[in-house]
């Protein structure tokens, strides 16, 4: 079985654009969350959405959003970029939201703004 | 507020020899914890997870984990570490379904 795919692989944006990152999650599984890592930190939780509807939200700015799709699939948006938003986004997805499910995560996207 | 912190950003050990990465929580309610690794240029992948019961939650790859509430700590360890095992180790607590919080991570290197 495929697991999480994420596309692109790599992105280099310029200040102001904006940019569309993919996730395909693994077969059957419902929930998708985002997460943005900082170079040297942890995972920051940016969204979760279940069953194509938005369950959680992270303390990121309005310019960040997200969608999924009927086959589960999810979009992360980020508006006017910032030389901040330099990170490497994960997508993660799992059956369901129980609090003791593991997170099947993705490569993630690497996204650079100059 | 709900966290996890790694109080060691880097952790060195000689192959064979056992290994121990620390974490500690704070969590209102039940703490139910994880630890992920981490290779190069990889998204993070599934060690082991605490939930209830036993202390002394086993994992991939041969590694364990040791739950203490009084402590408030849950140490991630390995009888025999292989040089193979390099890599970024995280820590996390979910405290709701649908988020979940990551330590700042702590870098293990095997040295042969």
């Amino acid at each position: 079985d495929a697991g999480v795919t994420q596309s692109p692989t790599h992105l280099i944006k310029t200040r102001g654009q904006h940019v569309t990152l993919r996730c395909s999650p693994i077969s059957g599984h419902k929930s998708v969350s985002w997460y943005q890592q900082v170079l040297g930190q942890g995972p920051q939780f940016i969204f979760q959405y279940y069953e194509k509807e938005e369950r959680g939200r992270g303390n990121f700015p309005d310019r960040f959003s997200a969608r999924q799709f009927p086959n589960y699939s999810s979009e992360l948006n980020v508006n006017a970029l910032l030389l901040g938003d330099s990170a490497l986004y994960l997508c993660a997805s799992s059956p369901s939201t129980g609090v003791n499910e593991k997170l099947f995560f993705g490569s993630g996207t690497q996204l650079s703004v100059l | 507020a709900q966290s996890v912190a790694q109080p060691e950003d880097q952790v060195n050990v000689a192959e064979g020899n056992p290994l121990t990465v620390k974490c500690t929580y704070s969590v209102s309610g039940n703490p139910y914890l994880f630890w992920y690794v981490q290779y190069p240029n990889r998204g993070l992948q599934f060690l082991l997870k605490y939930i209830t019961g036993d202390n002394l939650v086993k994992g991939s790859y041969g590694f364990e984990a040791e739950f203490n509430k009084s402590q408030t700590s849950f140490h991630l360890k390995k009888p025999s570490a292989l040089v193979s095992d390099s890599a970024l180790y995280f820590c996390a607590v979910r405290p709701e379904g649908f988020k979940t919080i990551f330590g700042a991570g702590t870098r293990l290197f095997v040295k042969a």
